[in-house]
């Protein structure tokens, strides 16, 4: 099992939804991560905060909005999605950002955009 | 054997045997190196990691081997189980620039064959 917990596993959403992707963990952790996987390709980085501050947006759209009300969660929010934005979206954490350490992953959640 | 072409690089061997994973990785000044996991439905799970002064690290199972020279990293697997099928991602963490950002490998699918 893995420690850090994301929900829903599945979402399936039409393009003027508005919905929210729950990370949590519970392992003192300080950087949390936002991926996104397409099939049979690696995670591909979109935020990353540290410390419950945004230290990193890899240029992602404005239609996702991630959000950390504390050092225990990551909240992705989604408005207005595309179909091309169907994928694996996996929150990770790590002890802390800037540091020569593993990341955590959680097990997903797979987004449909219909 | 190990085929590469338009679809994730398949790596297929004999329950029993040992596997070879290889991983070629692109900067230089990468000083940490990570091995994930990645089942079906799941999220990566970390295998074995090695900085960059060192050359081999074992674990249960497993060895990670580490060429500086021609920035190559490989991960052999002893006794390859059918508990072993999944995606394999190497990882590379950059001093500098972007310090704590895992940049991933393509990966290889293994199959074990009972």
């Amino acid at each position: 099992d893995t420690e850090v917990t994301q929900t829903p596993k599945h979402l399936v959403m039409g393009m003027t939804n508005k919905k929210s992707l729950k990370c949590e963990q519970h392992m003192g952790h300080r950087a949390m991560y936002w991926y996104k996987q397409k099939a049979k390709k690696p995670p591909e980085l979109m935020f990353v905060y540290s410390y419950e501050k945004l230290s990193i947006n890899e240029s992602v759209p404005s239609r996702f909005s991630p959000e950390c009300p504390n050092s225990s969660l990551l909240n992705l929010h989604l408005h207005a999605l595309q179909p091309e934005d169907s994928a694996l979206y996996l929150c990770a954490s790590s002890q802390v950002w800037g540091l020569s350490q593993p990341q955590h992953f959680g097990d997903g959640t797979r987004l449909s955009i219909l | 054997g190990e085929s590469v072409g338009l679809h994730l690089p398949t790596l297929s061997v004999q329950e029993g045997d040992n596997s070879i994973i290889n991983c070629a990785y692109s900067n230089s000044a990468s000083d940490y190196f990570i091995w994930y996991k990645q089942e079906s439905g799941k999220g990566p799970q970390f295998i074995i990691d090695i900085r960059s002064n060192m050359d081999k690290r074992q674990g249960q199972r497993v060895t990670v081997l580490l060429n500086k020279t021609v920035k190559h990293l490989s991960l052999q697997i002893a006794a390859t189980q059918p508990g072993d099928s999944a995606v394999y991602f190497c990882a590379e963490n950059m001093r500098g620039g972007s310090q704590g950002n895992l940049i991933f490998g393509k990966g290889t699918k293994l199959s074990v064959k009972p």
